[in-house]
């Protein structure tokens, strides 16, 4: 595709239920992360997958929180049983190569009510 | 964990003016890159400008220009002639060049820009 898609780009839970979200990179590029950004806050890194190797999984905040990359494309990030300090933008970004431009996708704003 | 600090949490500058965001980061590795993002209130980021680190020479961008001093761990970012359109939060990242665990980009807290008519 023309640039990095996320789905669904808003998203209301009710908390404890799990949640999946969704991140389509762009086409060849073998790098993609996720953040998360609360409300005027930066970006918390989460997770970094690069090509076939094993995914840097440091930021994840808790085991509740987990993610795949299949084929090198297309990667879902699961948050079980959430919680309400859970509310928050999730950001995708993608990159073709070390140290290169990373293009970010909207993002998905999850609300946990 | 490499640190980015960006001191200055909001700013403000008229139309036409120059303005100059702060980042400082703690690192103790040779090579890397620098970047800066915004992030106007669409949510889309948008990369600004980049620098590698072995190379002296600042970066520029068209209005946008670097003050790297890779001695000082600094990387500030310069905005000539401002427009409306600049306003938007604007992130300082750091990325590791080599590293055998994972090569993430990790950002400042962010600077929020108003450019004012």
């Amino acid at each position: 595709g023309a640039g990095v898609s996320q789905s669904p780009s808003n998203k209301v839970t009710e908390k404890g239920k799990d949640v999946e979200l969704r991140c389509d990179p762009i086409s060849g590029h073998t790098a993609l992360y996720w953040y998360r950004q609360s409300l005027g806050q930066g970006l918390e890194f989460l997770i970094y997958f690069q090509g076939n190797s094993a995914p840097d999984k440091s930021g994840l905040p808790s085991d509740r929180f987990s993610a795949e990359r299949t084929g090198g494309s297309v990667s879902t990030l699961t948050i079980q049983r959430t919680q309400q300090e859970d509310s928050a933008v999730y950001l995708c970004a993608s990159s073709q190569a070390r140290g290169t431009e990373a293009f970010f996708g909207q993002g998905t704003r999850l609300t946990v009510v | 964990a490499q640190t980015v600090t960006q001191s200055q949490p909001e700013m403000s500058v008229q139309e036409a003016e120059t303005v100059t965001l702060s980042c400082t980061y703690d690192t103790s590795e040779s090579n890397y890159y620098l970047f800066w993002y915004k992030q106007p209130p669409s949510r889309q980021m948008i990369l600004v400008i980049r620098q590698e680190a072995y190379k002296q020479q600042n970066a520029t961008e068209n209005r946008f220009s670097v003050n790297f001093q890779k001695a000082a761990k600094s990387f500030s970012l310069k905005i000539s002639d401002s427009q409306l359109g600049d306003t938007a939060m604007y992130f300082c990242a750091f990325m590791k060049l080599h590293s055998n665990s994972g090569y993430a980009l990790n950002f400042g807290k962010g600077t929020s820009l108003l450019v004012t008519p």
